[in-house]
């Protein structure tokens, strides 16, 4: 069965330092796979996503970025923390664009 | 431009009442695909079903069932006999294919909470 992991599950940030969070999927093999973010608010906001190594498609400008350096691992990165980069940050994948995702256990992350 | 809308933002009741969550969205593709989700306190979102645009059969599994009216642009989730363990936010969401067959990202509801007291 597939399982997907999340490292670290909380994280408390300086503003200005860098960001590292780690997704990886086990399996399955070429997972589309998601980055999204979910502020206070509750609503999910997808950042970014990857059909394939090294293909990243970024939905929203901002100061993070994200990597796909092997079929199953996808890193979100931040080179200087914001303040409004704080909230719970999932990764998910899916077997096809489309269709259902499934999402890790999410990292909590707090700018300060 | 897709969107969903889930204007129940928290509803509340007691243990053995049923509840219908509502989901009404907004799309111009031609292929969709409509997804209910839930996440519990702990935070991980659960998938609970999928539905495409050409299937407007309703859906029951156990005490859940989905009632999806492409005229309405409806996708309604009603739990049967609540529990404590129903407690969550409960998200709503659609993805899409256009005309060209580009991917349209997901795009979730801002959720509603339901509180079930026992």
């Amino acid at each position: 069965s597939q399982t997907i992991h999340q490292w670290p599950a909380t994280l408390v940030q300086p503003v200005g330092s860098p960001l590292s969070l780690e997704c990886t999927v086990e399996g399955t093999s070429n997972p589309n796979l998601y980055w999204y973010r979910q502020a206070a608010g509750r609503g999910l906001q997808l950042l970014f996503y990857s059909v394939g190594i090294g293909q990243i498609s970024s939905e929203v400008p901002q100061n993070l970025s994200a990597s796909r350096p092997q079929d199953r691992q996808f890193i979100l990165s931040s080179k200087k923390l914001l303040l409004s980069d704080s909230g719970f940050y999932l990764c998910a994948w899916s077997v096809v664009l489309l269709f259902e995702q499934y999402f890790g256990p999410g990292t909590r992350l707090t700018v300060t | 431009a897709q969107k969903v809308t889930q204007a129940q933002t928290e509803i509340s009741v007691v243990e053995k009442e049923d509840v219908t969550l509502d989901c009404v969205y907004e799309t111009r593709d031609t292929t969709y695909y409509l997804f209910w989700y839930k996440q519990p306190p702990s935070g991980e979102l659960v998938f609970l079903i999928r539905r495409n645009s050409f299937d407007e059969q309703n859906e029951i599994s156990g005490r859940y069932s989905w009632n999806f009216q492409k005229s309405t642009s409806s996708f309604n989730f009603t739990i049967t006999a609540s529990q404590v363990v129903d407690s969550a936010v409960y998200f709503c969401a659609l993805s899409g294919a256009g005309s060209s067959g580009g991917y349209q990202k997901v795009t979730f509801g801002t959720g509603t909470k339901l509180q079930v007291i026992p």
